[in-house]
This record gives C-alpha cells, sequence and structure tokens, in this order.
C-alpha cells in the first residue's frame, strides 16, 4: 500500500543546532515534493518545493534533499530558532492531479 | 497572503443535517482542494478540482460531495453530517501542478 512517513511525530532541539526532518515514502514516485509549516490554529504555509531530478534546495537557514532511490527527502533548519517550532508537513504529488501529505513533524526548539 | 476564504471558520451541528463549507478564491488558480485534518491521521484529501465542472474524490470521499460551478468557489457538502465528520477542514488551491499551494484558515466543524 502507498505510505508517508515522517521520522517522529515530536522532535525536541536546543536552540543554534540543526534540525533534521525525515519523510520517507512507499509505492509513490513522485515528480516532487514539498514541504510545509503549520502553526496551531492554522492552515500549512508551503516552505520549499523539490523536483525529482533535483538533488538539493535551498532556501534561507533551510535545506532540502530528495533522494528518489531512498525514497525520502530530509529537510534541514540551520541555526535553528525558537519561532521555528511548528509542524512540519512533506507532500508528494501522486502523478495525477492533487498530492498527498505526511502527519506531520512537531519541532520545538529550546532556548 | 494569497486570496483564499473559507467559510463558516466555525460551525456546530447536528447529526443528519447537511452543511456546506464554502471556498472562494481570487486569485484565479485552476485547482482547487479540500482536505481534512484529524489528530494521528494529518492531512486527508476528500476531494479536488482541477477546473469548472471537473472534480475528482481523494481518499476520503465517502459521505462528502463537492461542486464547482464557477472558477472562484468550491463548494464541500455532507448531505447528512455524522459525528465522525467532525474535523478541521482545509481549502487549498494551487496554479499548476508541481507548484505551491496555498492554504485557507480552515473551518472547525463539530457535529454532536
Amino acid at each position: 500500500s502507498q505510505k508517508i512517513e515522517q521520522n517522529s511525530e515530536a522532535l525536541n532541539i536546543q536552540e543554534g543546532k540543526t534540525a533534521t526532518l525525515t519523510c520517507n515514502y512507499t509505492n509513490y514516485s513522485p515528480a516532487y515534493l514539498q514541504w510545509y509549516r503549520q502553526d496551531p490554529g492554522r492552515g500549512p504555509v508551503f516552505l520549499l518545493l523539490i523536483r525529482e531530478n533535483e538533488k538539493e534546495k535551498r532556501k534561507e537557514r533551510l535545506k532540502v534533499t530528495f533522494d528518489t532511490t531512498l525514497k525520502q527527502s530530509l529537510f534541514h533548519i540551520t541555526a535553528s530558532q525558537p519561532a521555528d517550532s511548528a509542524t512540519y508537513l512533506c507532500a508528494l504529488d501522486t502523478r495525477g492531479q492533487n498530492f498527498v501529505f505526511g502527519p506531520g513533524t512537531r519541532l520545538s526548539v529550546l532556548p | 497572503d494569497a486570496g483564499i476564504t473559507q467559510s463558516p471558520r466555525h460551525k456546530v451541528t447536528e447529526t443528519g443535517t447537511p452543511v456546506t463549507l464554502r471556498c472562494h478564491q481570487t486569485e484565479n488558480h485552476r485547482y482547487m482542494y479540500w482536505y481534512r485534518q484529524d489528530p494521528g491521521h494529518g492531512l486527508r484529501l476528500i476531494h479536488y478540482s482541477y477546473g469548472v465542472k471537473d472534480t475528482d474524490k481523494g481518499e476520503v470521499s465517502d459521505g462528502y460531495s463537492v461542486s464547482r460551478s464557477k472558477t472562484e468557489d468550491f463548494l464541500l457538502t455532507l448531505e447528512s453530517a455524522t459525528s465522525s465528520q467532525t474535523s478541521v477542514y482545509f481549502c487549498a488551491i494551487s496554479d499548476s501542478l508541481g507548484t505551491e499551494a496555498f492554504f485557507g484558515q480552515g473551518t472547525r466543524l463539530t457535529v454532536v
């Protein structure tokens, strides 16, 4: 069956460290993968998109990698800050006309 | 913020009653989606639309119907609400495949 997993439900890290979140999938062959941030009581907000022919994408303190052989994407936040605390969702396309989400990882950056 | 509005933002309804949620966009985006979000399940796709009058089912479409008679509006209808449909519903829009999606603020629906 098709499945998307994110490494853990919750992740705590110390301020200033690099947070690494994992998205693994099975029985999908996405052409692209997206990462979103969601704060409590709000809708998800788009962060980064990476395509299947791209290995890495960066935006300010964010970095995403995409390994189609391992069927995995890694999402890194460098020099993390308490303001980065949120739930992070990966989403991948289904080669159709929609996309599906992973369950999310709740990140807490401790001061 | 992208011009996407969901209404109502909160609703309490009784089991067995019909409920319609509205998603309105001012971005002229082609794709519109309805998701529900529940603890332990994340965001799950209910229905989506790829153009006016063009809709298709997502993974959790049972008990829901949709309509899109205009580019800007995408309606989600619960024909006969059940307690299992208590959830937070999000609408999203996208200009094309392979681009970012913009989400509304969500509608919290409680079925009692």
